[in-house]
């Protein structure tokens, strides 16, 4: 069964460092999501990409933040110099087009911790 | 801002029992809502999806129940098994124009199920 993979798993990074998570969504999707999980916390959605363009991104979205598919497979998002409150889990996902919603499908995660 | 509410963040039952975990919203333009189960360490997977036009949809053991002038969804698992041991997310998403189904996350439910 086709599944979202996400790389790397753990990433630690020095405050104030750039990192990439990357992700595969599936091979047929077409809209691709961020969210990330802070410890503790709940789900929350970071960005939206389709058609090659940013279709919505949340508050916790800000300059720092960007995303790219950079070929027909990859989907990353890069955190342009991190801070302590941006460790936590990020999840990739992604959807096929259909009409009215449908689920999305999650990756693994990637942890990252700043320090 | 609590848009989608678990108010009960653990149950525990018995193996062979039903499990009914809750859900409440208050975005009336919630259209669609899902049910993911999340293992520690991994990333969300969906279960089961319900459309504001309906009021129940089954699969297998699972179902969702959807009362829309409460804002309110229940999943129910029966027979429970200690393999559905996990945190249940509830999320909801507008379909309408331009939102791109981003998803709106509950707390979760860690559900445990007792041999």
């Amino acid at each position: 069964e086709p599944e979202v993979t996400q790389t790397p798993s753990h990433q630690v990074t020095q405050m104030g460092q750039e990192v990439i998570l990357r992700c595969v969504p599936i091979s047929n999707h077409l809209y691709f999501y961020w969210y990330r999980q802070i410890l503790g916390q709940k789900v929350e959605f970071l960005v939206s990409f389709y058609n090659n363009e940013i279709s919505e991104k949340s508050e916790i979205f800000d300059d720092q933040f960007s995303v790219e598919r950079p070929d027909g497979s990859n989907f990353t998002l890069k955190i342009r110099s991190t801070k302590l409150e941006d460790s936590a889990m990020y999840f990739c996902a992604s959807r096929p087009k259909s009409g009215g919603g449908g689920p999305q499908y999650f990756g693994p995660g990637t942890r990252l911790l700043v320090l | 801002d609590q848009q989608v509410k678990q108010n009960s963040p653990s149950l525990s039952v018995q193996e062979g029992r039903i499990s009914i975990l809750n859900c409440d919203y208050t975005n009336s333009m919630f259209d669609y809502f899902l049910w993911y189960k999340k293992y520690p360490a991994e990333g969300p997977t969906f279960l089961i999806s319900i459309s504001s036009i309906k009021d129940k949809n089954e699969d297998g053991r699972f179902t969702v129940f959807l009362n829309k002038s409460a804002k309110h969804l229940s999943l129910h698992i029966v027979p429970s098994q200690p393999g559905d041991s996990a945190v249940y997310f509830c999320a909801a998403s507008d379909s309408g124009g331009g939102s791109n189904y981003k998803l709106t996350f509950g707390k979760g439910t860690l559900l445990t199920v007792n041999p």
